[in-house]
This record gives C-alpha cells, sequence and structure tokens, in this order.
C-alpha cells in the first residue's frame, strides 16, 4: 500500500526565512510526486510535480528515492505563501493522489 | 472561464437521511474525481469517471455510497443513510483526458450529519 506522511502539522517562520516542508512516501514501484496548495478561502490547486522539474512561486521539490522523500523548499518565504500544503502520491500510471494530511505553512511579516 | 463549482456549499443533514452532492466540471474535461477530507486530512480519493463511466469506484467507503455522471458532464454523488462519520468536506475536481493531467478542483461541499 502506498503511503504519504507530512511530520509537520504547523511550519511558523518568518518572512526572509528558508522553508522546507517535509514530505515522505512509502511506495514500491516508480511514484509520481506532486505538491498541492490551498490559500486561504481559495480552492485545492496543484503547486508542482516532479516529473516538470520546475520552480513555481520560488518553490522547488527534488524527489530523494533514497530516503523516499520529496521535500518541498524556498530559500525565502514570503507572506503570501502562507497556506496549506500537501504532498501527493500516484501510481500505476492511473494518477490519481493519495495525499498527506498537510502542512499549514504560517509566514510572519 | 468558469472553474468546477459545486452545490449545495453546505449541506446539513440528520442521520440516516438521503443527500445528493452536484459537481459541475470544466466544460470539455473528460474526467471527474470525488474525494472526501475529513478535518486534519487531506482528499482521501472516492472515485473517478472517464466520460460516462466510473473508471475506478474503489475508494467509496461503502455500498450507502454512489455517483453518477449521465450525460459525462455533471456529476453527483448520492449518499444514503447518512452517519455521523460522513460529515467531511467532499471535493470534485476534473481535467481533460488521460493519466497525468492536472486536476482542477472545485470549493467543496461540507456536509454536516447530526
Amino acid at each position: 500500500a502506498q503511503r504519504v506522511t507530512q511530520p509537520e502539522k504547523l511550519l511558523s517562520v518568518f518572512k526572509g526565512a528558508p522553508v522546507e516542508l517535509k514530505c515522505n512516501y512509502s511506495y514500491s514501484g516508480s511514484p509520481e510526486l506532486f505538491w498541492y496548495v490551498q490559500y486561504s478561502r481559495q480552492r485545492l490547486q496543484l503547486l508542482l510535480r516532479h516529473i516538470s522539474r520546475e520552480s513555481i512561486k520560488g518553490f522547488t521539490a527534488d524527489l530523494n528515492k533514497g530516503e523516499t522523500s520529496f521535500h518541498l523548499k524556498k530559500p525565502f518565504a514570503q507572506e503570501e505563501d502562507s497556506a496549506m500544503y500537501y504532498c501527493a502520491l500516484a501510481s500505476g500510471g492511473s494518477y490519481i493522489p493519495t495525499f498527506g494530511r498537510g502542512t499549514s505553512l504560517i509566514v510572519h511579516p | 472561464g468558469a472553474g468546477v463549482s459545486q452545490t449545495p456549499s453546505n449541506k446539513v443533514t440528520e442521520k440516516g437521511k438521503y443527500v445528493e452532492l452536484r459537481c459541475d466540471p470544466i466544460s470539455g474535461h473528460t474526467a471527474l474525481y470525488w474525494y472526501r477530507q475529513s478535518l486534519g486530512q487531506g482528499p482521501e480519493f472516492l472515485i473517478y469517471f472517464q466520460g460516462t463511466g466510473a473508471a475506478d469506484d474503489s475508494g467509496l467507503p461503502n455500498d450507502r455510497f454512489f455517483a453518477v455522471r449521465p450525460e459525462g458532464s455533471v456529476s453527483t454523488l448520492k449518499i444514503q443513510r447518512t452517519e455521523r462519520g460522513d460529515s467531511a468536506v467532499y471535493l470534485c475536481a476534473s481535467s481533460t483526458s488521460g493519466a497525468g493531467n492536472e486536476q482542477f478542483f472545485g470549493p467543496g461541499t461540507r456536509l454536516t450529519v447530526l
């Protein structure tokens, strides 16, 4: 069975500080990993996916198969980054994601 | 253009009642997904439609839950004999056909079973 673990329910940082939201997964095959974000009073939306290897809003995430991790990073947090972040994994070509429980990021001014 | 819409935004019902939740996907999106999100948890997959047919209903928790998409557009999630444990936010998403395409989520329906 596949599983996604986000160990932190809440992450609180100050503006300008580096941010790392942790995500670990368990899956025996080749995973497809995603980060979704939900800003206050907005809909859940895709932030980035590992196959795209792109940086969105300054965020990057690298798939580490050895450590089975897909941590989300940003070197300098902004107040507008405050949101709920969900890591998700899909498998078997279905692309129906299994979500983690989410991490609430709060960036203080 | 308009995004995914869901109605109602809030639904309060009593234990044992029947409820229907509606999802209007983005026009032209052939794939439609239903998820359930309980408090403090991430979305949990329920069912996936490709066109009119349910391509994967492995996430439906039991036979009280059923979903239809008769014309390949609007979908209705139906819950019979509701239980307090069914209380959650029910999310709908749609995408263009094909695995891996980005899913666009609706605002959700918050269901409360008293």
